[in-house]
């Protein structure tokens, strides 16, 4: 099993540019996040969605938005990139939400000049 | 909502010492604290976790301790050892909540 993957691992993008970042899972989980972790800041839930079919906001959503594309499949678009977007990004998985073990996948490092 | 402090943001230890981290949270009715170990590059990874109805949870040299009255629990880790060197986050989840909420983290060095 890979666990949670993402794609891709780095990308730079200039201002005002889209991307779109990729998470998938293999565990049969219901509930995904998208965490931003920033140094000192430790990490910042973005968007999560607690079953296939629904998402919602977490900490800092604003410039950002998901999609539950399936069950294994969860995905983070920024539609017009700002510098202070520039973080590491984390996609984790967790059974369900609540009392339960929350696995992360490598993490996007993204940079916006 | 909930909000999780964590002390010391830095901590150095010399190997085989031990090695303390706390945190407070502002929910009574968070029931589930987590710690997640990063290492360098690296993704975030459970290490321990306890739940409201617990005080106090053992693996191997790793403990965690709860006070619901104060709202704190630590992080113990003895005879520490260069490999635990890595950034430590301890979070919280508060009682019908689905968001865990982490703590700013703790970065542990180990010196041989």
């Amino acid at each position: 099993n890979a666990g949670v993957t993402q794609t891709p691992k780095f990308q730079v993008l200039k201002t005002g540019q889209s991307m779109t970042l990729q998470c998938a899972q293999d565990m049969n989980h219901n509930s995904m996040y998208w965490y931003r972790q920033d140094p000192g800041m430790g990490l910042r839930l973005i968007y999560y969605s607690a079953s296939e079919g629904t998402t919602d906001k977490g900490e800092v959503p604003n410039g950002y938005n998901v999609s539950r594309l399936n069950k294994r499949e969860f995905s983070l678009r920024l539609e017009s990139a700002a510098p202070s977007q520039t973080s590491v990004y984390f996609c984790a998985s967790s059974l369900r939400t609540g009392v339960n073990e929350q696995f992360f996948g490598p993490g996007t490092r993204l940079t916006v000049l | 909502g909930e909000n999780v402090e964590q002390h010391p943001s830095t901590l150095s230890v010399q190997e085989g010492d031990s090695a303390v981290i706390k945190c407070t949270y502002s929910d009574s009715a968070s029931n589930y604290f987590p710690w997640y170990k990063q290492e360098l590059g690296k993704r975030p990874q459970l290490i321990i976790d306890i739940r409201s109805n617990v005080g106090e949870k053992k693996d191997q040299r790793i403990a965690v301790t709860l006070n619901k009255t104060a709202k704190h629990f630590s992080l113990h880790i003895t005879e520490t050892q260069p490999e635990d060197s890595a950034v430590y986050f301890c979070a919280a989840i508060g009682g019908g909540s689905e968001k865990l909420v982490f703590g700013k983290g703790t970065k542990l060095t180990v010196n041989p």
